[in-house]
């Protein structure tokens, strides 16, 4: 049975800080893996898709890595600002009935201070 | 494009009713997934459908139960409702095996 963890649970950084969120998974045949950024009570929107045959995504100031043997994945955030505040989920993808199925990690909360 | 929209945005029921939530697809997508995010936790994998049969199920008891109409929609019922129902249910489309897009959630609060 796929699991996710995603370390640390929670973090608190000053503005403009560089941060590194982790994600961990225990079964090593996905086909993707997804980082998404959820608002409190809200939807996700979807950050970076990191196909299994990748190393790395990039979009702005956010970069994301994947190593498929170990089952590791990491978000580099760079120069945080207070508007990233937000809860990180990272979802592996797996093809399975026909169709994919998104398997997630509890989160990060991450929050941005002035 | 609208992308995924669902509906009601929120709801408040008691024990042991029942509750059906609705979901349209982005424009192209012929797959419809169901997830469940309880406070704190991250979203579980209900069940998928795709031209209109139940293709894949997760780990959720027969109270939870879906349809998919021709125009690709999709409806959650949960019968017999527990305090434990209470979340975020989140619906996601994609065409084929590519990327799911999620809608904004339907919150609800069973008392």
């Amino acid at each position: 049975k796929q699991e996710v963890t995603q370390i640390p649970a929670a973090l608190s950084v000053p503005e403009g800080e560089n941060l590194v969120l982790n994600c961990s998974f225990t079964d090593s045949a996905i086909y993707n893996l997804q980082w998404f950024r959820q608002d409190p009570g809200k939807g996700l929107t979807s950050l970076l898709l990191i196909q299994s045959s990748q190393r790395e995504q990039t979009s702005g100031r956010l970069n994301a890595s994947l190593d498929k043997s170990s089952g590791r994945s990491t978000l580099y955030i760079a120069a945080s600002q207070p508007g990233d505040s937000a809860t990180y989920l990272c979802a592996v993808v797996i093809l399975t009935g026909g169709g994919n199925k998104l398997t997630f990690g509890t989160g990060t909360q991450l929050k941005v201070e002035l | 494009d609208a992308g995924v929209t669902q509906s009601p945005t929120h709801l408040i029921k008691t024990r042991g009713q029942q509750v059906t939530l609705r979901c349209s697809p982005k424009s192209g997508h012929d797959t419809v997934s169901w997830y469940q995010q309880a406070l704190g936790q991250g979203p579980q994998f209900i069940f998928q459908y795709y031209e209109e049969e139940e293709r894949q199920r997760g780990n959720f008891p027969d109270r939870f139960s879906g349809h998919q109409f021709p125009n690709y929609s999709s409806e959650l019922n949960v019968n017999a409702l527990l305090l434990g129902d209470s979340a975020l249910y989140l619906c996601a489309s994609n065409w084929k095996a590519r990327e799911q897009f999620f809608g904004p959630g339907t919150r609800l609060t069973v008392l």
